[in-house]
């Protein structure tokens, strides 16, 4: 049963920039996509975007369009989102989900399953 | 891409049950069967409860229900529990080809 792991607490400055991982483990990411949602302090989930490691395609919301770089390295099972020009505003859990899953480039599940343990990134000069 | 809306918060006492509404459009809930809702214990990542408006993965609970009509779908919980006091979370495709969450509900069970 694949589970995924994210890399630990971050604390950047405003300006930098961070990037945050995530590694399945008991399996790969295989036909599914890797999407990447976050939740500021108090505050609802964000939609961020995703990657769908086997065809490097990626989709990001327009609200994070030229700030955030979603990658990921199928060798190794882990995917990477890259936030740059941070504000206290990206101060937020991070998460990572696996989903949906493709059968070519027909989506063919609609959901996110499992969740990574999420990854607390905080922003203060 | 505007989030979809859920009331702040809602509550019933165990035995009771419950339904909290998700509201989209017509270019959301209103055009896709891609509706999921994922459970929130305070501190934990989100859980997957129901997808594609109605199913429920292996292991969830059958006193969750979903359902849609129109543009608003809602998740219904039977028999309240004292474990189910959480935040839920409505989530649905777009034909932005994103995806767009909720603004969440707390449910608190008296």
């Amino acid at each position: 049963q694949v589970q995924l792991e994210q890399s630990g607490a971050e604390v950047k400055k405003p300006g930098s920039s961070v990037k945050v991982s995530c590694r399945a483990s008991g399996g790969t990411f295989s036909n599914y996509a890797v999407t990447w949602v976050r939740q500021a302090p108090g505050q609802g989930l964000e939609w961020m975007g995703g990657i769908i490691p086997i065809f490097g395609s990626v989709n990001y919301a327009q609200r994070f369009q030229g700030r955030v770089t979603i990658t990921a390295d199928e060798t190794t099972s882990t995917a990477y989102m890259e936030l740059s020009s941070l504000r206290s505003e990206d101060t937020a859990v991070y998460y990572c989900a696996r989903g949906p899953q493709y059968s070519g480039y027909d989506q063919t599940t609609n959901w996110f399953d499992p969740w990574g343990q999420g990854t607390l990134v905080t922003v203060s000069s | 891409q505007s989030a979809l809306t859920q009331p702040a918060s809602v509550s019933g006492s165990p035995g009771q049950s419950i339904t909290i509404s998700c509201t989209g459009t017509s270019s959301d809930i209103g055009v896709y069967n891609y509706v999921s809702w994922y459970q929130q214990h305070p501190g934990k990542a989100p859980k997957l409860m129901i997808y594609d408006v109605r199913n429920r993965p292996s292991g969830v609970s059958d006193r969750f229900s979903g359902s849609r009509s129109g543009n608003t779908a809602s998740l219904t919980i039977s028999g309240l529990q004292a474990e189910d006091e959480a935040d839920y979370y409505c989530n649905s495709y777009t034909s932005s080809s994103t995806w767009v969450f909720g603004g969440g509900t707390k449910l608190t069970v008296l």
